[in-house]
């Protein structure tokens, strides 16, 4: 089983709906999750980080924790064609120390 | 505040040589990570720095090397380097004890074509 686990993709989702990402980790000890969004030839840039169970809002993004169930996913309301890029999942399980681990990403793309 | 910065953008160099690569973090940031990506793969992890010391390793041959400088600043080393090499060699850096909680802030990576 992979540490961090993503669906390849590609997710195709029209503009103005709402895009959802989901990652699932296999350390239940894992405090820390990231997500960053990668366009092509580029490098990653992060767009938000959670800590807590439940929701994160920021514009219009909101990263959703459930610890329980092993889960962090990621909404993206009213989507744009920006926002068509590889998705990554990272999370620290304390298991790694100070090594974060990333997915293999999400490759989201929004038709118009 | 400055970003992450890497040097150089893009290199390109032939099989056997070797190749040093550069990466200033941000300011005040302690912890310093390496990846490696090529296509179709994912962020594979090289190595971490904090406070010049080595805490983490990923899956690489020895030929892969690195160290951390006083001010932080890090540098990457490829020996001997293999068509495989090629790929795009990017670094992050992250603030607080490096214990992995703080988000990590990429550079814009440096590109190295092996011929």
């Amino acid at each position: 089983q992979k540490e961090v686990e993503q669906n390849s993709g590609p997710l195709s989702v029209p503009e103005g709906a709402i895009a959802s990402l989901n990652c699932t980790y296999s350390d239940r000890g894992s405090q820390s999750f990231f997500w960053y969004r990668q366009y092509s030839g580029k490098s990653p840039e992060l767009i938000m980080f959670i800590y807590s169970n439940g929701d994160k809002e920021d514009g219009r993004f909101t990263a959703q924790l459930n610890k329980a169930s092993q889960y962090v996913s990621l909404l993206i309301r009213d989507s744009q064609p920006s926002d068509s890029a590889t998705y990554l999942c990272a999370v620290n399980p304390p298991s790694s120390a100070s090594k974060i681990i990333f997915g293999s990403g999400t490759r989201l793309s929004i038709r118009p | 505040k400055a970003g992450v910065t890497q040097t150089p953008r893009y290199l390109i160099k032939t099989r056997g040589q070797q190749v040093t690569l550069s990466c200033s973090p941000i300011s005040g940031h302690r912890s310093v990570s390496w990846y490696q990506q090529t296509p179709g793969q994912g962020l594979q992890f090289l190595f971490e720095y904090f406070s010049e010391t080595q805490r983490n390793k990923g899956n690489f041959p020895g030929r892969f090397s690195g160290r951390q400088f006083s001010n932080s600043r890090s540098e990457m080393n490829v020996s001997t380097l293999e068509l495989g090499d090629s790929a795009l060699y990017l670094c992050a850096s992250s603030s607080g004890h490096g214990d992995g909680n703080q988000p990590q802030h990429f550079g814009d990576g440096t590109r190295l074509s092996i011929l």
